[in-house]
């Protein structure tokens, strides 16, 4: 089983639909990460969370919220979809600084 | 800012080698990892540098100078496979690890 599991894999939505990407680690890590990943732009950092309590904005938080449900557990919604919002969706979690991140196989999202 | 700044794109034949370099603001500095990713995949980890050096690990090198904001990603006997982006990410206390734009690597036969 993969350490970094995101669900789902791919989906399709309409303007204004609310949608949420879940994402779920087996490494024990505290920290967790979204990113998002556009052609031409690298991977551009959205939220994050340092444990349970902690939430934190990235470069490129609006139009997006998060949930860190447990340790485990971290899960990225769109309120109201946007076209632009399609891209590809990554979630992380790394140990303590300077720790390695591991990402998990991310998710296709398409806003039509 | 957080500018990491590398090559977009990068190309070179079967067996030679190619570096691909990196720089980065050295405010807050707590070490440079570089990840390979293929397309429409996860990035996975290379290697990571926190003191001045290179590390070595197998075909693959890094190289970091704190004090100028440098690293470079070193790839020894390319082969096809190794055609990937290549992503620079600095760590850096208090936050999330940050990325650069990445660089495309073509390697021809």
């Amino acid at each position: 089983d993969a350490d970094v599991t995101q669900t789902p894999r791919n989906r399709i939505t309409k303007t204004g639909k609310r949608i949420m990407l879940e994402c779920s680690q087996t490494k024990g890590h505290d920290r967790m990460y979204w990113y998002r990943q556009d052609p031409g732009l690298g991977l551009r950092l959205i939220y994050y969370s340092f444990d349970v309590k902690d939430i934190n904005k990235g470069e490129i938080s609006d139009g997006y919220s998060v949930s860190r449900q447990a340790q485990a557990k971290f899960s990225l919604s769109l309120e109201s979809a946007i076209p632009n919002q399609t891209a590809l969706y990554f979630c992380a979690t790394s140990d303590a600084p300077p720790g390695e991140a591991f990402f998990g196989q991310g998710t296709r999202l398409t806003v039509v | 800012g957080q500018n990491i700044d590398q090559p977009t794109e990068m190309t070179a034949t079967e067996g030679a080698i190619v570096q691909i370099n990196c720089t980065y603001q050295t405010s807050g500095f707590n070490g440079l990892f570089w990840y390979q990713q293929h397309a429409g995949e996860a990035p996975t980890f290379l290697s990571y540098n926190v003191l001045d050096g290179l590390e070595e690990k197998g075909r693959f090198s890094s190289f970091l100078s704190r004090s100028k904001g440098y690293s470079y990603l070193l790839l020894k006997e390319l082969q096809m496979k190794d055609s990937a982006s290549y992503l620079c990410a600095k760590s850096q206390a208090g936050t999330a690890l940050i990325f650069g734009k990445g660089t495309t690597l073509s390697v021809s036969s």
